[in-house]
């Protein structure tokens, strides 16, 4: 089923600051999480995910945080910047790649 | 890297005529492919999940002989609207898993129907 997240529906960042975007998801046997980047009229673009038996990864100006007490999960990204602004959402799944995907976050980036 | 060609990016048609979307994977093979739906200022819904040499399995509310869905070989699965009206007017999106890299899924660039 769809995860619903305790998330922003949208979110505005000034240029350089730190952007944290919220997701809940509700199965909790999901094992795996992918936070994906959409820009209008594309596809889905991989971000980073994290497996079940972690709790923390980061990447290239980007940390997912993953909390299975709460079944929450969090995308920091550092010194956010104008090619930033998309819609992001989380997905989960379990033991396979049949993603739920949350209800996505809008991200602009105020100059 | 791997990747997922998709096509058409967009297609405009008359309501009551079928219109097929290709899915490929264009340098891995894919057994299982995944079709979503997007609808504006929506999230992605998984529709169907293509398998290569048998039938597709479809979620609960998709309609199967709506959505035809024929996964012939191991790197392309294709998407049929049958006989399409304006409410099936959406994102169309696939995606395919692979574990030859990190990432372990890649979708397709979606195509955008409009049904007149």
């Amino acid at each position: 089923g769809e995860s619903v997240g305790l998330h922003l529906p949208t979110l505005s960042v000034q240029e350089g600051d730190n952007s944290i975007i919220n997701c809940a998801y509700s199965n909790s046997a999901s094992d795996y999480f992918i936070w994906y980047k959409q820009e209008s009229g594309k596809g889905p673009q991989f971000i980073i995910d994290i497996r079940s038996n972690m709790d923390k990864r980061q990447g290239q100006r980007v940390t997912v945080l993953l909390n299975k007490t709460v079944k929450h999960l969090s995308l920091q990204i550092a010194a956010t910047q104008p090619g930033d602004s998309a819609v992001y959402f989380c997905a989960e799944t379990f033991n396979d790649y049949k993603l739920s995907f949350g209800a996505g976050t809008t991200v602009t980036v105020r100059a | 890297g791997a990747v997922v060609s998709q096509h058409p990016s967009w297609v405009i048609c008359k309501s009551g005529t079928s219109v097929k979307i290709e899915c490929r994977s264009l340098d891995f093979q894919a057994t299982t492919m995944f079709w979503y739906r997007q609808f504006p200022k929506q999230s992605l819904m998984l529709m169907a999940t293509s398998n290569e040499g048998s039938k597709a399995t479809y979620e609960q509310g998709v309609e199967k002989d709506k959505f035809l869905i024929n996964h012939a070989s191991l790197t392309l699965s294709t998407l049929t609207v049958t006989s399409a009206h304006p409410e099936d007017s959406s994102f169309y999106i696939c995606s395919a898993p692979t574990e030859s890299t990190n990432e372990k899924l890649f979708f397709g660039s979606g195509t955008q129907l409009s049904v007149l």
